[in-house]
């Protein structure tokens, strides 16, 4: 079955530490994206990426670093420097257009 | 003003009801309007893409883009318990091959269909 796959689901987090989120999708897909979703907000764009070995900052970048060593793979790491980081991170991904989003199921990050 | 307003509900209806969901936006570049359902804890999953005005019908559900008013909206028929879910506005402005115009999320209405 093609799709996104996101691990682990639920994660938890001393604060002060360094976490990383995994996104791995097998259709293909030029374009990867992590947003973030807070209740009653709309996804927040952290980063993306359009090709491998190179990606661009969202709205929401601080503390939050990527990599796109592989065309497949799209990890995410919440750094100690993110403020605020408990959420529900949503990894997607898209053709080169970027409309047709196809999302995973999504890593709930508690920082405590 | 945010750029994409949506009514955050909850919205209770009764099974069979026809429902309709809005979103208001400011940025008249956009042409390109989505809608994605989200079930509880899962992560959205894409019902429809529309270019420009007008309709656009796929079973049950209908979007409509009136660019005038900087309005859409999309019309559930005859709803299923099974329809209960979050629905997310998305749009976007013209795509190139060689840029990303990003994709700007509401924040969802929250739907239950009471059966």
């Amino acid at each position: 079955d093609g799709g996104i796959t996101q691990s682990p689901k639920y994660l938890f987090r001393k604060e002060g530490q360094n976490v990383t989120l995994s996104c791995e999708q097998n259709l293909n897909h030029d374009a990867m994206y992590w947003y973030r979703q807070d209740p009653g907000q709309g996804l927040r764009l952290i980063y993306y990426s359009q090709i491998v070995n190179d990606f661009q900052k969202g709205d929401i970048a601080e503390g939050y670093s990527v990599s796109r060593e592989k065309k497949e793979s799209f990890p995410l790491t919440v750094t100690s420097a993110q403020k605020n980081p408990t959420a529900f991170y949503l990894c997607a991904s898209s053709g080169t257009s970027g409309l047709e989003q196809y999302f995973g199921p999504g890593t709930r990050l508690t920082v405590t | 003003q945010k750029e994409v307003e949506q009514d955050p509900g909850p919205l209770s209806v009764p099974e069979g009801a026809i429902v309709s969901l809005n979103c208001t936006y400011s940025n008249s570049a956009f042409q390109y309007f989505m809608w994605y359902r989200q079930y509880s804890r899962k992560g959205p999953e894409l019902l429809m893409y529309t270019y420009s005005s007008g309709n656009k019908e796929d079973g049950r559900f209908t979007a409509q883009v009136d660019k005038s008013s900087k309005y859409i909206s999309l019309f559930i028929r005859d709803s299923q318990p099974s329809d209960s879910a979050t629905y997310l506005c998305a749009m976007s402005g013209i795509m190139k091959k060689t840029s990303y115009d990003k994709v700007i999320f509401g924040p969802g209405t929250s739907l239950s269909v009471i059966p």
